[in-house]
Parts: C-alpha cells; structure tokens; sequence
C-alpha cells in the first residue's frame, strides 16, 4: 500500500529565505507525482507535475525534483514571500487513476 | 490552468435532507471526475472515481447509497450527500482529469457542507 510522508510538518520562515519541502512515498512504482498548494479553506491549485521519466520541473521560484528509486521528491521555493504562506500537498499516482495524498505542510512566510 | 467549478460554495442542512453538490470541468472535457472528503487539518480522502456515462467507482468504507454520484456529460460530475448527518459536515472537493495536459488533475473550490 502506498503511503506518502511529507517533513516537516510545518514551517514558519521570515521572508526572503529559501525553503525545501520534502515528499516521501513508499512504492516507487509511479506514474507522475503532483505538488498541489491549498490556501485555508480552499481548493487545491496545482503547482508542478513531474512524470515518472523526469527528475525535475521548475515554474518561477518553484522548482520540484523526482528521485524515484529513493522515493523522494523535494519542492524548492526560492524567496520566499508572505503570498507563499499556504498547506503544501505533494500526491503521486501509480497505474492506476488514484492520487494518494501526503500529510502536507503547513507554511507560514512571515514580513 | 484549467478551472473546475463547484457549487454551492458553502451549504447549511437540517440532519436528515440530501444536499447535491456539482462539479464542473469549464474548458475541458473531462471522462474521470474524482471526488475527496477533508476533515479539518487532514490530507484529502479520495471518496470516488467518477465515469463519465457508467457507474462510480467507490473507494473501501465509503457507502454508495449515502454518496450517490452522477456523471452525466462530459463536464459535469454530481455529488448528493443522502439523509445527511452531523457527521457528514466536511469539505467535499471534487476533482477532474485534463487528458490533453499529461492527465494533470485539477481541482475545485471546494463545497463546505454544515449538517445541524
């Protein structure tokens, strides 16, 4: 069975710093893997979807890397602005049309 | 990106009424429509899978006959939370596959139901 972990937690930051966010999951076998942004009280806005082939995909201060063989992927956020504050979910999907979702983390980006 | 739109946005119900909540792909067509159930401070909970013109798929624990799920076209997915209770207050997201952007699933604003 498929479980995603994702460390920490959460995470309270002053603006400005550079942040990694840390997805784990333990079946390797998956199709893609999927970074998703929740704000409080909100749906999910996609961020950044990398296939199964690739090891990485950026988009502005984003940028998300797949380590398959570990079960590992890590979101960066350079910069980081009081507008990044959100519930950060990394899901993955295997052959199959489920996404199993990560426990998320909690970010605060304080002025 | 693509939008997927739900509505109502919030709904409070007496125990006992059914609440129906929609789901709509607007700029794409969508075959697979997925609906989650988040309790506050959790991750999402997939409920069902969604087909376009046959039967829903239904995840272990979760009861079809209290959840009926509808997807009639192409870009509406339906919800309707039966005899609701207490209990089924949460907030329902619905989900849809874009099979033109490498299958990206995109997600809804969200349906806050309030069973008193």
């Amino acid at each position: 069975k498929q479980e995603v972990t994702q460390i920490p937690a959460a995470l309270s930051v002053p603006e400005g710093e550079n942040l990694v966010l840390n997805c784990s999951f333990t079946d390797s076998a998956i199709y893609n893997l999927q970074w998703f942004r929740q704000d409080h009280g909100k749906g999910l806005t996609s961020l950044l979807l990398i296939q199964s082939s690739q090891r990485e995909q950026t988009s502005g201060r984003l940028n998300a890397s797949l380590d398959k063989s570990s079960g590992r992927s890590t979101l960066y956020i350079a910069a980081s602005q009081p507008g990044d504050s959100a519930t950060y979910l990394c899901a993955v999907r295997r052959n199959t049309d489920k996404l199993i979702f990560g426990t998320g983390t909690r970010l605060q980006v304080f002025p | 990106g693509a939008v997927v739109s739900q509505h109502p946005s919030r709904v409070i119900c007496k125990s006992g009424t059914s609440v129906k909540i929609e789901c709509r792909s607007l700029d794409f067509q969508a075959t697979t429509m997925f609906w989650y159930r988040q309790f506050p401070k959790q991750s999402l909970m997939l409920m069902a899978t969604s087909n376009e013109g046959s039967k829903a798929t239904y995840e272990q624990g979760v009861e079809k006959d209290k959840f009926l799920i509808n997807h009639a076209s192409l870009t509406l997915s339906t919800l309707t939370v039966t005899s609701a209770h207490p209990e089924d207050s949460s907030f329902y997201i619905c989900s849809a596959r874009d099979h033109r952007v490498a299958e990206t699933q995109y997600f809804g604003p969200g349906t806050r139901l309030l069973v008193l």
